[in-house]
């Protein structure tokens, strides 16, 4: 069964510290994409990759930044977390060219106190 | 900017009835309109839509897209309780390919 799989499903980190969300798929995917999710708000485009060490910032990139040095991994890094970046985050990966077949994890919800 | 507007936000109905969830848009070269259902966790795929006026079905689930009037609907008939979830509407516009942009999404939830 292809799977994207996310490193934590909860996280509690304290402000001010560097947090580190790991996505990983096995399916060969090209694309990889970190969304957030708020209530009323729905998924937020954070940034995306086309490639190996590739990455194209997404509607809201402020505070964070990403790392893409395996075909297969996708971090998301936010370098010093503050209490708005609580929320649901999750990672997503589809093959060059196509949205048919993005396939998502199961999400890690972060809560930054 | 590119635009997905979900609604309702939220709905509360009687398993067996019938639910129309909608999805408007505002997309520069629009290339598909996709329909997700997100229970507790990953949004899991339903349908896309390319074309205007053809209806997708599966089972009690029905969407139709109407590129004219930027629109496009889902239909669930029959309502079960396993049908409670979030709705996520996303288009795909032609430029910056293969990003999605989400709607606020449709809470549903199915008493029984």
């Amino acid at each position: 069964d292809v799977k994207v799989t996310q490193s934590s499903r909860y996280l509690v980190k304290r402000t001010g510290e560097k947090v580190f969300l790991e996505c990983v798929q096995d399916m060969d995917h090209e694309n990889m994409f970190w969304y957030r999710q708020d209530p009323g708000l729905g998924l937020r485009l954070i940034y995306f990759s086309y490639d190996v060490k590739m990455k194209e910032k997404g509607d809201i990139p402020e505070g964070y930044s990403v790392s893409r040095e395996k075909k297969e991994r996708f971090s998301l890094i936010l370098e010093s977390a503050s209490t708005n970046q609580t929320s649901m985050y999750l990672c997503a990966s589809s093959l060059a060219g196509t949205v048919y077949g993005y396939t998502f994890g199961s999400g890690t919800r972060l809560t930054v106190v | 900017e590119d635009k997905v507007v979900q609604s309702p936000l939220s709905l509360v109905v009687h398993e067996g009835d019938t639910v129309t969830l909608n999805c408007s848009y505002e997309v520069t070269n629009f290339r598909s309109l996709l329909w997700y259902k997100q229970e507790k966790k990953a949004p899991t795929f339903l349908f896309m839509l390319t074309s205007s006026g053809i209806e997708k079905k599966s089972g009690r689930l029905s969407s139709i897209l109407d590129k004219k009037e930027l629109f496009s609907i889902l239909n669930i008939t029959a309502t079960q309780t396993g049908d409670s979830a979030i709705y996520l509407c996303a288009v795909s516009p032609l430029q910056g390919a293969q990003k999605l942009v989400f709607g606020q999404g449709t809470r549903l939830t199915i008493n029984p």
